[in-house]
């Protein structure tokens, strides 16, 4: 079946660090894929999204291209901010109707000025 | 973009009760709704597919007579965990695609269960 791959947790990184989260995914055909965050305290938010292979989304300074040759959709941010303190989800879905998403396990990123 | 919200966000119960939880889809239709299920620190666990008019679909491992699922209109699914022990205390989150379907799902705020 479908399934969602992310770097381990926790990572720490001082106030404007680069940051990469790595995902890759296993699924059959063309799956949409997306980044989630989740706040201390609340649910999720989407952050962006890629629904074809070559597509970047971005949002809020965060970037994700979506490279089916390394079936990977790694997310990025230039500079951090003590704010970017979440759990950072990658998940894929089948447009194909009514369909959940497959979530990796979720990294918790702590910046700290 | 589309609103989902769940209620209540925090409850505490005691060992052996009931607890429901509601999920609505604010501005649109939803036939569809998600029921995910998070540990502390670790991933969205899909529990559930609750389909409006029909029984929902459980996962594999998933009670279905602890967990009831009723998705009586297209704004509305609840989840009622039946008698409660202190394992089921977890956070339930609900989500449900938009119309027309492009992937993308919105949650709902979370429902923090703790059972004494």
């Amino acid at each position: 079946g479908d399934s969602v791959t992310q770097m381990e947790g926790p990572v720490t990184l001082s106030e404007e660090a680069f940051l990469t989260i790595n995902c890759t995914y296993t699924a059959t055909g063309y799956p949409s894929l997306f980044w989630y965050v989740q706040y201390p305290g609340e649910g999720l938010q989407l952050l962006l999204k890629a629904t074809k292979a070559d597509d970047k989304g971005s949002n809020k300074g965060f970037e994700a291209t979506y490279r089916k040759e390394t079936t990977s959709f790694h997310l990025e941010k230039g500079s951090v901010q003590v704010s970017d303190s979440a759990v950072y989800f990658c998940a894929l879905i089948h447009v194909s109707g009514n369909t959940p998403l497959v979530f990796g396990k979720g990294t918790r990123l702590s910046v700290i000025a | 973009g589309a609103v989902v919200s769940q209620h209540p966000s925090w409850v505490i119960c005691k060992s052996g009760t009931s607890v429901k939880i509601e999920c609505r889809s604010l501005d649109f239709q939803a036939t569809t709704m998600f029921w995910y299920r998070q540990f502390p620190k670790q991933s969205l666990m899909l529990m559930a597919t609750s389909n409006e008019g029909s029984k929902a679909t459980y996962e594999q491992g998933v009670e279905k007579d602890k967990f009831l699922i009723n998705h009586a209109s297209l704004t509305l699914s609840t989840l009622t965990v039946t008698s409660a022990h202190p394992e089921d205390s977890s956070f339930y989150i609900c989500s449900a695609p938009g119309a027309p379907a492009t992937g993308e799902l919105f949650f709902g705020e979370g429902s923090r269960l703790t059972v004494l």
